[in-house]
């Protein structure tokens, strides 16, 4: 596609229920970046996907949250048994190798 | 790894003023980057620059890699540039590392 899309853009959870948050990169980007952003916070890095390479898994908070991306495309960050402190917008960004990052526009997660 | 240091935090400026933001780096990067996020949250890429300088309309960039630092020029500033500077390195695991930002608000 044009440009990384994120989907949903909002998400509203009751506090124990799973929740799928989807990432499409731009089309032949070969590595995959989610971040974690709370309001008026910088970036915490959640997980990286460079090609067939095994995944950076290094920033995820806890075991409830986990990510796959298929074919090297669409990447799904799931997280399991929400909590209110999960809460943040969520932001997927793509890039070709170690080239220009280029962020989604976010899904912001609120849990009840 | 790699330290990212950004200044100054906070910069308040008049519609039509100039600013320097600066990005310190604690050890070589493959690359360094520069974005832009608007008060809506939407992150834009201004500049890939690993080295060297490079401009677009009012915003230019320079990497000076050897003494691990960049700067990010804004001239005749407006309000539409209010927002937060972020800058990242690629560090030797090829993991963008991040700045704090620098919160940049244009008053008219």
């Amino acid at each position: 596609g044009a440009g990384v899309s994120q989907s949903p853009s909002n998400k509203v959870t009751e506090k124990g229920k799973d929740v799928e948050l989807r990432c499409d990169p731009i089309s032949g980007h070969t590595a995959l970046y989610w971040y974690r952003q709370s309001l008026g916070q910088g970036l915490e890095f959640l997980i990286y996907f460079q090609g067939n390479s095994a995944p950076d898994k290094s920033g995820l908070p806890s075991d409830r949250f986990s990510a796959e991306r298929t074919g090297g495309s669409v990447s799904t960050l799931t997280i399991q048994r929400t909590q209110q402190e999960d809460s943040a917008v969520y932001l997927c960004a793509s890039s070709f190798f170690t080239g220009r990052a280029f962020f989604g526009q976010g899904t912001r997660l609120t849990v009840v | 790894g790699i330290q990212v240091e950004q200044s100054p935090p906070d910069l308040i400026l008049q519609e039509g003023a100039n600013s320097t933001l600066r990005c310190n780096f604690s050890d070589s990067v493959n690359n360094l980057q520069w974005f832009h996020q608007n008060p809506w949250g939407q992150l834009i890429n201004l500049f890939y620059i690993p080295s060297g300088t490079k401009q677009n309309g009012r915003l230019s960039a320079t990497t000076v890699a050897t003494e691990r630092y960049s700067l990010l020029y804004i001239s005749s500033s407006q309000t539409t540039d209010s927002g937060v500077y972020f800058c990242a390195a690629l560090d030797s695991n090829y993991q963008l590392i991040w700045g704090a930002g620098t919160k940049l608000i244009i008053k008219p």
